[in-house]
């Protein structure tokens, strides 16, 4: 029983890049997000999910792209990588009706 | 716009003492408030929640009051361990509501 799996740990891109940072769960919860979290601030949502097929933008989704085809996985689209982007992402996820959230280990980010 | 603030950036504490972190909160309609712990390189975990209908809520060494005229809560830890040292996130959320919120986190080292 994993919880949230997030890969990769880290990753350094290169302006202009594209990357996808993957999100799995095996919790088959309906609620999935992705946070972004900048040095001395807190968690800022990106995206969020409440069911496959449904997604919503959070409070700083510039940027990004997200799709939820299945319950399990939630990836998070970075298409033309900018430094600002530089960050550490989290996903995590919910279950109906729940209050508490369960995150993923983190992908630290570098955009050089 | 900052509807969670934690307004104490860090926090030192001896050993055995008690450790108080504090939040605030402008939005009178959330109706969960969390407690989150974070160690560096992990990603949040789960403390301990309290529902806007209550004003206390306990689980072992780790108390969550809420007042909720004041629009504020604090997370008391007794006694605290150097185990608890990590950053502590404050959240809220709404029941009709699909996201959290978070403050910006307050450090706490217990010093043994």
């Amino acid at each position: 029983n994993a919880g949230v799996t997030q890969t990769p740990k880290f990753r350094i891109l290169k302006i202009g890049q594209s990357m996808t940072l993957q999100c799995t769960q095996d919790m088959n919860h309906n609620y999935m997000y992705w946070y972004r979290q900048d040095p001395g601030m807190g968690l800022k949502l990106i995206y969020y999910s409440v069911g496959a097929g449904i997604t919503d933008k959070g409070e700083v989704p510039n940027g990004y792209n997200v799709s939820r085809s299945t319950t399990e996985d939630f990836p998070l689209r970075l298409e033309l990588a900018a430094p600002s982007q530089t960050s550490v992402y989290f996903c995590a996820n919910r279950d109906r009706g729940a209050a508490e959230a369960f995150f993923g280990q983190g992908t630290r980010l570098t955009v050089v | 716009d900052q509807q969670v603030k934690q307004n104490s950036p860090s926090l030192s504490v001896q050993e055995g003492r008690i450790s108080i972190l504090n939040c605030d909160y402008t939005n009178s309609m959330f109706d969960y408030f969390l407690w989150y712990k974070k160690y560096p390189a992990e990603g949040p975990t789960f403390l301990i929640s309290i529902s806007s209908i209550k004003d206390k809520n306990e689980d072992g060494r780790f108390t969550v009051f809420l007042n909720k005229s004041a629009k504020h809560l604090s997370l008391h830890i007794v006694p605290s361990q150097p185990g608890d040292s990590a950053v502590y996130f404050c959240a809220a959320s709404r029941v009709t509501g699909n996201q959290f919120y978070f403050g910006t986190g307050t450090s706490l080292t217990v010093i043994p």
